[in-house]
């Protein structure tokens, strides 16, 4: 079946540490998205890539940063600089930039 | 500034009984508009959309409205059911010449349907 995975599902990071988000997809979309969701925030976003070897930064892209170098794959790693990066992370993908399919999202609490 | 406002962060409606759901937009450039839904711990996932070109869109229980002079849209849901309960994100998009642009989204509404 296709679809987009994300993982871990749960993720533990201490203070001062990078950590890295997985996200596949096997559907063939050529953009794809990271996003945050925070309680009451909505859904803000972090980066996009509408091609492989190219990535735009979001409205929040401080203190992370992305890799497109497969079609297949767009990681996300929280790095050390954002400082408030508990949150669940959603990852998106589309084929034509109309309507986009979600993964079901890694859960990041800094500890 | 929020382009995308949904000022409800919650509804409480009773089984049976019709949902409304609303969103309102900033900029006319919009051209297309979304609905996810999404439960907790999970990724959002679609339900319906709708074309500035039209102002209503049906499919089943759910029906997109959409008032471009008023920059409003709203989702009905009728019957609403237990499985409805759910977090909904209103979501809009804009055309830049043939490609469009990222989905931006609202901040989403507690849709809590009681039996």
């Amino acid at each position: 079946d296709g679809g987009i995975t994300q993982s871990p599902k749960y993720l533990f990071r201490k203070e001062g540490q990078n950590v890295t988000l997985s996200c596949e997809q096997n559907l063939n979309h050529d953009a794809m998205y990271w996003y945050r969701q925070d309680p009451g925030q909505g859904l803000r976003l972090i980066y996009y890539s509408q091609i492989v070897n190219d990535f735009q930064k979001g409205d929040i892209a401080e203190g992370y940063s992305v890799s497109r170098e497969k079609k297949e794959s767009f990681p996300l790693t929280v790095t050390s600089a954002q400082k408030n990066p508990t949150a669940f992370y959603l990852c998106a993908s589309t084929p034509t930039g109309y309507g986009y399919t979600f993964g079901s999202g890694t859960r990041l609490t800094v500890v | 500034d929020q382009q995308v406002k949904q000022n409800s962060p919650s509804l409480s409606v009773q089984e049976g009984r019709i949902s409304i759901l609303n969103c309102d937009y900033t900029n006319s450039m919009f051209d297309y508009f979304l609905w996810y839904k999404k439960y907790p711990a999970e990724g959002p996932t679609f339900l319906i959309s709708i074309s500035s070109i039209k102002d209503k869109n049906e499919d089943g229980r759910f029906t997109v409205f959409l008032n471009k002079s008023a920059k409003h849209l709203s989702l009905h849901i009728v019957p609403s059911q237990p499985g409805d309960s759910a977090v909904y994100f209103c979501a809009a998009q804009m055309n830049y010449g043939g490609s469009q642009g990222n989905l931006i989204f609202g901040k989403g509404t507690k849709l809590s349907v009681k039996p």
